[in-house]
This record gives structure tokens, C-alpha cells and sequence, in this order.
């Protein structure tokens, strides 16, 4: 099956910084997407995004399908951006397969 | 528009019982998808429904089971708990599997 690997695994900023998350998968991909997990569990979507260019507030994402990665921006990062940011892909099929997550930490 | 909603929140269960979780897809949503989360993992895809049949099973063991109903929410059930079972257990729903996927908060399963 398709291999998600994100990094890094664990990052930790001061409040205000810039970070870029990555993504690598090793196949096609018909759907990408990006996630936050709160402290509570719930999986945020952030961003659909299986090719091109996304943004929205200070988060903003990439695909670049052809090359088989994806990346995530945040800029001006602020403590309630800390938890675990999720990429997953889904190729032909029903599921969505995960990485293992970047553990993000913003300290005030 | 309501969202993908979960119940229960939290349920603790002894080895060896049956647990029902149930699901309520998202309007407009007729895809449910469930999700096991061990502590400290990435989400592992158990299976999907799509318009009341089941679409795609990951690698879990028959004990493992669902429904979809016509109102497209779903069950997930489990019979025969083990201790490995303890998990996040998170669903997901779409519109004709495409555009992606919204989550709900999950049910935390403690089998003790």
C-alpha cells in the first residue's frame, strides 16, 4: 500500500515564528489532505488540496502531486496552533491512509 | 449545516464484551468511514459505507462490523473486546467519496 512519512516528527517554536511541515507519499494520489488534531481528538480539516496552492489565514499549503509531496505553512504561529498536524492521501479506493503526524508545540 | 457527530464520548468496557458506537454523517453526506487511533498513531482505516454497502475494509478481523442506514448514519460494532482495542475511535463522512472527509470528535473506548 502507499507509505505517508511526515516531518519532522516533533517541532517547537516560540510564539510568532514561521514553520513548514512535509509530507512525502509514494504513489498517485486522487485526494490530500491536512488536519490538526485539538486535545480533544477531533480531526480539523485545513486543507483539500491533491494538487496546487491553498490558503487560508496564515496557514497555506502545496501539492505538488508530480513529485509526490505535500507542505504545510504556518506563519506568525500562536500557542493555539500547538497539537498534531495529520497529512493523508487516498488513491483509488474508499480510504484515507495517514502519516504519523508532526507533534507541534508553540510556546508563549 | 451540522457536522459529523459521535456518541458516545467515552465508554469503558471489560474484556470480552460487545460495544456499539454509532455516527451521524454530516447533511448531504451519504460516505461514512470509520477509523481505530491507537495512543500516540496515526489513524488506521477500519472500513466504509457508501449508500448502505460496505466499500472497502482495512486490515482489522471480523469482529470487527457496520451498518449504514438509509439516513446514512452508521454503527460500528465490535464483539469480543480485547485489550489492544483501546482506542480513539473516529468517523468520517463525504459526498460520493469525493471533496474530502469531515471528522467527528471521536468515541474514546477504554477495554479494561
Amino acid at each position: 500500500g502507499i507509505q505517508v512519512e511526515q516531518s519532522p516528527p516533533d517541532l517547537i517554536l516560540q510564539e510568532g515564528a514561521n514553520s513548514t511541515l512535509r509530507c512525502n507519499f509514494s504513489d498517485s494520489v486522487n485526494n490530500l489532505q491536512w488536519f490538526h488534531q485539538n486535545p480533544w481528538g477531533q480531526l480539523i480539516n485545513l486543507f483539500y488540496i491533491p494538487s496546487g496552492t491553498k490558503q487560508n489565514g496564515r496557514l497555506s499549503a502545496t501539492t505538488v502531486a508530480t513529485e509526490r509531496y505535500s507542505l504545510l505553512y504556518i506563519s506568525s504561529s500562536q500557542t493555539t496552533d500547538s497539537g498534531v498536524y495529520f497529512c493523508a492521501v487516498e488513491t483509488s479506493g474508499s480510504r484515507l491512509t495517514f502519516g504519523e503526524g508532526t507533534q507541534l508545540t508553540v510556546n508563549p | 449545516e451540522t457536522g459529523v457527530t459521535q456518541s458516545p464520548t467515552h465508554l469503558i468496557k471489560t474484556r470480552g464484551q460487545q460495544v456499539t458506537l454509532r455516527c451521524s454523517s454530516q447533511s448531504g453526506h451519504n460516505t461514512v468511514s470509520w477509523y481505530q487511533q491507537a495512543l500516540g498513531q496515526g489513524p488506521q482505516f477500519i472500513f466504509q459505507y457508501y449508500r448502505e454497502e460496505e466499500n472497502g475494509r482495512g486490515n482489522f478481523p471480523p469482529r470487527f462490523s457496520g451498518l449504514q442506514f438509509p439516513n446514512y448514519s452508521s454503527e460500528l460494532n465490535v464483539n469480543a473486546l480485547e485489550l489492544d482495542d483501546s482506542a480513539l475511535y473516529l468517523c468520517a463522512s463525504s459526498k460520493d467519496r469525493v471533496y474530502g472527509y469531515t471528522f467527528g470528535s471521536g468515541t474514546r473506548l477504554t477495554v479494561v
